[in-house]
C-alpha cells in the first residue's frame, strides 16, 4: 500500500513564526502535491513539484515556499506565519502516468495564534 | 482555467438508500479525468472512482456508479446501498491530461450523512 506521511497531526504556532511542515511518501512517486483546505472553499492548491528540486506554483503560493531535496521528501514552510493561514493543510503525492491517481496524508491541522 | 462545481454542501440519505451527489465542471479541453474522492471525518482523503472523459462508459466500482454526461459537463455519483461508513466529505475533482498541468481542481464538497 501507499504511504504518504506528514510530520504533525496538530500543530500550533505563533504570528510570525516559521513553521516547516513534512510530507514523505513511500511509493518512488514522481509528483507531489500540497493543498489547503478551508470549509466552504474545498481543496486548493499551494505548490506541487514533478521531481527532486523542481517546484511549480499552485493556485495560492503567496506566503508559503517549498523544498523537495529528495525524491520521498516534500515539505512546505510558512516563513512568517500569519493568523490567516490557520488551516488543514494536506500532502498528496502521485506516479507519474495521467490516469493515476493522488494518494493523499493524514494532514495536519495547524493553527497560528 | 478550469472550474468545478458541487452545489450541494449538505446531503442525507436513510441506510440501505440510494443517493446521487451532484459535479459540474467547466472546461474547453476535450480529454481530461474526473474523479470522486471521500475524506472519512478525521481520516484520510480516498479515492472513490475516476472516469476517463474519452470513455463513454460510466465507471462503477461496487455500490459507487457515476453519471457522467460530456455535453452537460456533468460527473454526479451515486451511491447505492448506503451504510454508515459511507458517511464522509465528497470531493468531485478534475484534472488535465496535458504533461505539465498536473494539478487536481477540486469542488468544494458534499457532507453525506448516513441515517440509521
Amino acid at each position: 500500500d501507499v504511504k504518504v506521511t506528514q510530520s504533525s497531526r496538530y500543530l500550533v504556532k505563533r504570528t510570525g513564526e516559521k513553521v516547516f511542515l513534512e510530507c514523505v511518501q513511500d511509493m518512488d512517486h514522481e509528483n507531489m502535491f500540497w493543498y489547503r483546505q478551508d470549509p466552504g472553499l474545498g481543496l486548493r492548491l499551494i505548490y506541487f513539484s514533478y521531481d527532486v528540486k523542481m517546484k511549480e506554483k499552485g493556485d495560492i503560493p503567496e506566503g508559503y515556499s517549498v523544498s523537495r531535496e529528495k525524491k520521498e521528501r516534500f515539505s512546505l514552510i510558512l516563513e512568517s506565519a500569519s493568523t490567516n493561514q490557520t488551516s488543514m493543510y494536506l500532502c498528496a503525492s502521485r506516479a507519474l502516468a495521467a490516469y493515476n491517481e493522488q494518494f493523499f496524508g493524514p494532514g495536519t491541522r495547524l493553527t497560528v495564534l | 482555467a478550469q472550474t468545478v462545481t458541487q452545489s450541494q454542501p449538505e446531503m442525507s440519505v436513510q441506510e440501505a438508500e440510494t443517493v446521487t451527489l451532484s459535479c459540474t465542471y467547466d472546461t474547453s479541453e476535450s480529454d481530461y479525468y474526473l474523479f470522486w474522492y471521500k475524506q472519512p471525518p478525521s481520516r484520510q482523503m480516498i479515492l472513490v472512482i475516476r472516469q476517463e472523459a474519452y470513455k463513454q462508459q460510466n465507471a462503477t466500482e461496487n455500490r459507487f456508479s457515476v453519471n457522467f454526461q460530456k455535453a452537460a459537463k456533468s460527473f454526479s455519483l451515486k451511491i447505492s446501498d448506503s451504510q454508515l461508513g459511507d458517511a464522509a466529505m465528497y470531493f468531485c475533482a478534475y484534472r488535465s491530461v496535458d504533461f505539465g498541468n498536473e494539478k487536481l481542481t477540486f469542488g468544494t464538497g458534499t457532507r453525506l450523512t448516513i441515517i440509521p
